[in-house]
């Protein structure tokens, strides 16, 4: 069946290093999001893909980078980890522009 | 601006019904998704509206009207795993999904 997976699911990092979050669907979208979710905010978008070699930074971009250099996977990079970083991240995907936005499982990031 | 506004918390009981409103101000629209979300895990999609009207499926049914920027999710026969968080999404004119904080429902024996 095809998935969307995130990973890890769980980190510990220190303030200043570079973390990365990996996302990877198999279900051949062309759309890929990451957001953050924070207690009392809804999903945030922080950058998103709508193919191959493209990126677009979405409200909350700063201190975040992505690369799409093949369909199925969108890494999520934090240049240099910050305290106010500390959040659940998910990734999603989707076939087209309107079309449902499937939430990978998350991954819970702790900032110390 | 782009607004969403939901109720924070909703209480119910099991086997009754219940209505989680939604109001929206977006620029332009490309649809309203609800989005069911339990403790710790991640968003599911349980239901789109693109036109007015009522939508239904299975035990829940969405409504929406584009004039007033409204929509409810209406859930009959509750049951105690219908204890979650419901996410209203209208879509913008880029195809963005703009997300309320969401309604955490709590069910009750």
């Amino acid at each position: 069946d095809a998935e969307i997976t995130q990973s890890p699911r769980h980190k510990i990092t220190e303030t200043g290093r570079q973390v990365t979050l990996a996302c990877h669907q198999t279900w051949n979208h062309n759309n890929m999001f990451w957001y953050r979710q924070d207690l009392g905010h809804g999903l945030r978008l922080i950058h998103y893909s709508y193919g191959v070699q493209d990126t677009n930074k979405g409200e909350v971009s700063d201190g975040y980078s992505v690369s799409r250099s093949n369909t199925e996977d969108l890494p999520l990079t934090l240049e240099s980890a910050a305290s106010s970083q500390t959040s659940v991240y998910f990734c999603a995907s989707s076939g087209d522009f309107q079309e449902t936005q499937y939430f990978g499982p998350g991954t819970r990031l702790l900032v110390l | 601006g782009q607004n969403i506004d939901q109720p924070t918390e909703m209480t119910a009981t099991e086997g009754a019904i219940v209505q989680i409103n939604c109001t929206y101000q977006t620029s332009g629209f490309n649809g309203l998704f609800w989005y069911q979300q339990h403790a710790g895990e991640a968003p599911t999609f349980l239901s789109y509206n693109v036109l007015d009207g009522l939508e239904e499926k299975g035990r829940f049914s969405s409504f929406l009207s584009r004039s007033k920027g409204y929509s409810y999710l209406l859930l009959k026969e509750l049951q105690m795993k219908d204890s979650a968080s419901y996410l209203c999404a209208p879509m913008d004119s880029n195809y963005q999904l703009i997300w309320g904080a969401g309604t955490k429902l709590i069910i009750k024996p």
